[in-house]
């Protein structure tokens, strides 16, 4: 089966722009991750869905993160405006149902704000 | 709070010697997950363990689920270069009702040819 797709694969923008990032989860997978990982540290949820419905978004900046998967399919994470300290690699998973506890990761996308 | 600590942070040895790094929490799991990360890569499953006192092997690579469901720990024997990598364990904590999957900050395991 196909993996998580994810776009664009690196990016780079100056503090207090924009930038969207794309997820599109393993074909039949209910429930879809966003993570966020610093250099050095472990993925940290951002955010939850189970098909189309948020079931935890407590870790997500929601003054300047926002997500959505409209359909229960794909997904994207918006961040604007971005700060020096949203540099990370973000990562999407999916997994069949939610509570699952085996997740497949997309490859990432790496974010640097300059 | 870091509910799930691994150790070492870091790990650099010679091909062929032997390895175990550790996951621990004083938080009780129904299951615990190992993953792989290779740089540039997403993290790739290895292992989950669901019974306390379990022990799972793939290769050279020993998994271990403590009696308490609290702890567990990697072991590889014979390390090779192909092993280097980000090993991450992984779980959602009985007491989180909402079955949030959360992360260790990881070993850096790099085996020196």
């Amino acid at each position: 089966e196909a993996g998580v797709a994810q776009s664009p694969r690196y990016k780079i923008i100056e503090k207090r722009q924009s930038v969207a990032f794309w997820c599109n989860p393993i074909s039949g997978h209910a429930t879809l991750y966003w993570y966020q990982q610093i250099l050095g540290q472990g993925p940290k949820l951002l955010i939850q869905f189970q098909n189309n419905g948020v079931v935890d978004d407590s870790q997500l900046p929601k003054d300047r993160f926002s997500a959505e998967r409209l359909k229960g399919v794909d997904s994207t994470l918006k961040i604007q405006p971005a700060k020096l300290e949203d540099s990370a690699v973000y990562l999407c998973a999916s997994s069949r149902v939610s509570g699952a506890n085996v997740l497949t990761f997309g490859a990432g996308s790496r974010l640097t704000v300059l | 709070t870091q509910l799930l600590e691994q150790s070492p942070q870091f790990l650099s040895i010679q091909e062929g010697e032997n390895l175990t790094v550790y996951c621990n929490s004083s938080s009780v799991f129904s299951s615990l997950q190992w993953y792989r990360q290779e740089p540039g890569e997403g993290p790739v499953l290895l292992v989950t363990v669901v019974t306390g006192g379990e022990v799972k092997k793939l290769k050279r690579l020993t998994f271990q689920f403590g009696d308490a469901r609290k702890d567990s720990s990697l072991h590889i024997t014979a390390a090779q270069p192909g092993d280097t990598g980000l090993y991450l364990c992984a779980g959602a904590p009985r007491m989180n009702r909402d079955d949030k999957i959360i992360f260790g900050k990881g070993t850096r395991l790099h085996i020196l040819p």
